[in-house]
C-alpha cells in the first residue's frame, strides 16, 4: 500500500546534540513538508519542497534543516540551536498535478523528547 | 499570512446526534481551499472533508457535510449520526491557490458519548 513511513516513533535527544527525523513516501509526490504539533496548538509548518534539491523555510525553521536529494525521502534535522524541540511531529506530501485542490497525506508523526 | 480560527476547543455530542463545529478564516483571496482534517488519540491526521472556494455547493461526504459561507469567511464541519469513532481533534485548514502548505486552526477537540 502506498504511504508515508516516518520513523522513529519515539526519540530522545540529549542537550547539544542533533537528531534526524526520517520521512519516505511512495505515493510518487512531488511535494513533501514538515509540521511541528504542540499542546493545544494547530500544526505549524517547519519547511517544505516542491522539487527535489530545493526547499523553503516555513513559519519556524529556526533550529531546524532538511535535505530533499530524493523524491521519496525528506529527513528533518533538528539541531542543537532548537532550544525547546520537544513537540510531535507530522511529514506530509502531496501531489502538484494540475488538480491543485489535492490533499497533503500524513505519516503517523514522531514524538521527540528531552533526555 | 492567512489565519484560521476555531473557536471551540472543546465540543461534545451524544452518540446518533448531529454536532457542528466551527471555523472562520481571514483571507483577502479570492481562490483557495479549504479542508477539515481528524485526529484520533492515534494521532494520525486523516482528511474528512476538502472545499474549493470557487465552488458554491458545500461538500459531502457521507456523514460529514460542511456549510461554506464565502462572503463570511465561514467553514463550519457539520458531523450527521455521530459515532463513538468520530471522537477525535478536528482541525479547520487552509490553502492559497497560489502555495501548497496548509495554515491550520488549533482545533476542537470532540468528545461523543454514548
Amino acid at each position: 500500500d502506498g504511504g508515508i513511513t516516518q520513523s522513529p516513533k519515539y526519540l530522545f535527544r540529549k542537550e547539544g546534540q542533533n537528531v534526524t527525523l526520517s520521512c519516505e513516501q511512495n505515493l510518487n509526490h512531488d511535494a513533501m513538508y514538515w509540521y511541528r504539533q504542540d499542546p493545544g496548538q494547530g500544526l505549524r509548518l517547519i519547511y517544505y519542497s516542491q522539487i527535489v534539491n530545493d526547499f523553503q523555510k516555513g513559519d519556524i525553521a529556526e533550529g531546524y534543516s532538511v535535505s530533499r536529494e530524493k523524491k521519496e525521502s525528506f529527513p528533518l534535522t533538528v539541531t542543537s540551536a532548537q532550544k525547546n524541540p520537544t513537540a510531535f511531529y507530522l511529514c506530509a506530501s502531496s501531489s502538484l498535478g494540475q488538480l491543485s485542490n489535492q490533499p497533503q497525506h500524513f505519516g503517523d508523526g514522531t514524538r521527540l523528547s528531552i533526555l | 499570512a492567512q489565519t484560521v480560527t476555531q473557536s471551540q476547543p472543546e465540543m461534545s455530542v451524544q452518540e446518533a446526534e448531529t454536532v457542528t463545529l466551527s471555523c472562520t478564516y481571514d483571507t483577502s483571496e479570492s481562490d483557495y481551499y479549504l479542508f477539515w482534517y481528524k485526529q484520533p488519540p492515534s494521532r494520525q491526521m486523516i482528511l474528512v472533508i476538502r472545499q474549493e472556494a470557487y465552488k458554491q455547493q458545500n461538500a459531502t461526504e457521507n456523514r460529514f457535510s460542511v456549510n461554506f459561507q464565502k462572503a463570511a469567511k465561514s467553514f463550519s464541519l457539520k458531523i450527521s449520526d455521530s459515532q463513538l469513532g468520530d471522537a477525535a481533534m478536528y482541525f479547520c485548514a487552509y490553502r492559497s491557490r497560489l502555495a501548497y502548505a496548509l495554515n491550520f486552526g488549533k482545533g476542537t477537540s470532540l468528545l461523543v458519548t454514548p
